[in-house]
């Protein structure tokens, strides 16, 4: 079972560039979320999805922007990237209902240079 | 503010016990998580304690007290593959997830 997959692996971005990151499910998840992680740091809510359709913003949400068509995709774009953007980013999806478990994708690791 | 605090990091010996803490200071309280993370890969849950007690689950157990504001997770029977980094959550009031920072163990022979 494929689970949550991400893409790409890893990049490298001139500032100023946009990119999409981009993330799929297969278990017909209800919820969606993108965090990112930084050393240091405690993963951070960028934005999330709590059904297709359905857009919120987390707690980092500046800079970045999401959409939900479907069920299975929820690409995350940078319109025009700044070095602080520099982060591994981790997709993750759930049933949706509260104390349910979020299962990650394996990351992106974006570099803004 | 909303604060989730753990150790930086810790050094266990293999076949040894380890106990990791987590205190927390949220918006409201709707479950605490526990995740493992190899370097370089994604967090793989662990546990969810939404009332006070123990859970036990094999080698890993995990505490909660929502009076103190206080989770821990034990570790038994340390192995090689135990090293990670272990990150506590809470599921706040609004339910979205309140990540710590993450302790990370290092198992020594």
């Amino acid at each position: 079972t494929a689970g949550i997959t991400q893409a790409p692996t890893s990049q490298i971005l001139a500032a100023g560039r946009s990119m999409t990151l981009r993330c799929t499910q297969d278990m017909r998840h209800n919820a969606m979320y993108w965090y990112r992680q930084d050393l240091g740091l405690g993963l951070r809510l960028i934005h999330y999805s709590n059904t297709a359709g359905t857009t919120g913003k987390g707690e980092v949400p500046d800079g970045y922007s999401v959409s939900r068509a479907n069920t299975d995709d929820f690409p995350l774009t940078l319109a025009s990237a700044v070095p602080s953007q520099t982060s591994v980013y981790f997709c993750a999806s759930s049933e949706g209902q509260p104390g349910d478990t979020q299962y990650f994708g394996p990351g992106t690791r974006l570099t803004v240079l | 503010g909303q604060n989730i605090d753990q150790p930086t990091e810790m050094t266990a010996t293999e076949g040894a016990i380890v106990q990791i803490n987590c205190t927390y200071q949220t918006s409201g309280f709707n479950g605490l998580f526990w995740y493992q993370q190899h370097a370089g890969e994604a967090p793989t849950f662990l546990s969810y304690n939404v009332l006070d007690g123990l859970e036990e689950k094999g080698r890993f157990s995990s505490f909660l007290s929502r009076s103190k504001g206080y989770s821990y997770l034990l570790l038994k029977e340390l192995q090689m593959k135990d090293s990670a980094s272990y990150l506590c959550a809470v599921l706040d009031s609004n339910y979205q997830l309140i990540w710590g920072a993450g302790t990370k163990l290092i198992i020594k022979p």
